[in-house]
């Protein structure tokens, strides 16, 4: 069966804080495709990446990052010099080969004080 | 360049009911998913549709369904509601492949009562 696990409920940080949102997963898939998710407020979910588990390199994009490790089945993200306007929910995400299923984490919510 | 749009964005109804719900994909899509999202909860995956067929289902009962149109619109159906129904419901759209990276719409906010 698939899982994905975020253990971090809810983070507390204040402005321009450096945070990392722990993702585990679990799937006996060899093909299965990560995903990390925003959702503010207004609820809609905006995508902020994908990887699929034959591309193991780090990516950054501006102050976000990500960190993909096989040996430990995670997929951390962070995020460097929080903003106030990052404060949201974050979801990670699983699907495996040839699925349309996403399969999500609980989801952690981030809050940036200023 | 639009992207997913939902309709109604909130909605109420009672208990025993029926509800509707549409979705209109981001432009040049051909496959829709819909996701019920509880409160404080990760979106759980209800059905995919491609080429005006459901090709994929999660575990939801068959009071819920779901249809493509030919324009690859989509409407999600939910008969004899129940007060857990009550969710914030969503709709992704994707191109091609079953695991492509889907894109949300802004959801529909349902209440039952």
């Amino acid at each position: 069966a698939q899982k994905v696990t975020q253990a971090q409920t809810e983070i507390s940080v204040v402005e321009k804080e450096d945070v990392t949102l722990d993702c585990v997963y679990e799937t006996r898939d060899t093909t299965y495709y990560l995903f990390w998710y925003k959702q503010p407020p207004s609820g809609e979910l905006v995508f902020l990446i994908r990887r699929n588990s034959f591309d193991e390199q780090n990516e950054i994009s501006g102050r976000y990052s990500w960190n993909f490790q096989k040996s430990t089945s995670s997929f951390n993200f962070t995020i460097t010099a929080s903003q106030v306007v990052d404060s949201a929910v974050y979801f990670c995400a699983l699907s495996v080969s040839n699925t349309g299923k996403l399969i999500f984490g609980q989801g952690t919510t981030l809050q940036v004080k200023p | 360049d639009a992207g997913v749009t939902q309709s109604p964005t909130h909605l109420i109804k009672t208990r025993g009911q029926q509800v509707t719900l549409r979705c209109s994909p981001k432009s040049g899509h051909d496959t829709v998913s819909w996701y019920q999202q509880a409160l404080g909860q990760g979106p759980q995956f209800i059905f995919q549709y491609y080429e005006e067929e459901e090709r994929q289902r999660g575990n939801f009962p068959d009071r819920f369904s779901g249809h493509q149109f030919p324009n690859y619109s989509s409407e999600l159906n939910v008969n004899a509601l129940l007060l857990g129904d009550s969710a914030l419901y969503l709709c992704a759209s994707s191109w091609g492949q079953p695991q492509e990276t889907q894109y949300f719409g802004p959801g529909t906010r349902l209440l039952v009562l």
